[in-house]
């Protein structure tokens, strides 16, 4: 059972446009939603990560948006650049130290 | 002020051998997972462990596999017998005593022939 959906499963963007990935869970215990960022051949790195006390933080060109109600949640990329090319994982957990659930990823391409 | 090491970062085995993979987590965290991501697939949860216990080994295959976070030194996956469907790449995560914050490691390659 998938509990954590993630859409589109790659994504062609031009530079300074706005790539948006989306993430859908199923298990109302999640009360932790990070987004992960990994390029070829390394370990992913914290990108931005959200609780569903607040509906959108930003943090620079990263913004996720969560909607408790409809148990979804997503990244916005504003400015979209080059280096920004990499998989982009969506993930939930619930507690303290728990363990994270993992979308499959959506692999970000972003063009000149 | 170093994150999660892991080593080796690539390993080969025969079918039927053993791999053992290392973790060291940031230095104070006590909390370690472990992840394994088949190619084109997202992390999936194997183990969470604290110093000499574990807390969550439902991801854990039940057979071949076992992992251990000593008191001193590193956390050790082992996987026996090793079979072609274990190539993947192993990712150790850590965590602070409290906090769901996790930092990963570059992980493990290991390649079964």
């Amino acid at each position: 059972q998938q509990q954590v959906k993630q859409s589109p499963q790659s994504l062609i963007v031009q530079k300074g446009g706005i790539s948006i990935i989306n993430c859908a869970y199923e298990n109302t215990a999640f009360d932790y939603f990070p987004w992960y960022q990994q390029f070829p051949g390394k370990g992913p790195a914290l990108l931005i990560a959200i609780r569903p006390d607040v509906s959108e933080k930003k943090e620079g060109r990263f913004t996720i948006s969560f909607n408790k109600s409809a148990k979804q949640f997503s990244l916005h990329i504003m400015d979209s650049q080059p280096g920004d090319s990499a998989t982009y994982f969506c993930a939930a957990d619930t507690g303290t130290a728990s363990k994270l659930t993992f979308g499959t990823g959506t692999r970000l391409q972003v063009t000149l | 002020n170093a994150g999660v090491m892991q080593n080796p970062r690539h390993l080969v085995r025969r079918r039927g051998q053993e791999a053992r993979l290392r973790c060291s987590p940031v230095k104070g965290h006590s909390h370690v997972y472990w992840y394994r991501q088949l190619p084109e697939e997202g992390l999936k949860f194997m183990v969470y462990l604290q110093k000499e216990n574990i807390i969550d080994e439902s991801g854990m295959p039940k057979e071949r596999f076992s992992a251990e976070f000593p008191k001193e030194g590193p956390s050790i996956l082992r996987i026996q017998q090793v079979v072609r469907g274990d190539s993947a790449a192993y990712f150790c995560a850590s965590s602070p005593l409290e906090g769901n914050e996790q930092f990963f490691g570059p992980g493990t390659r290991l390649t079964v022939l």
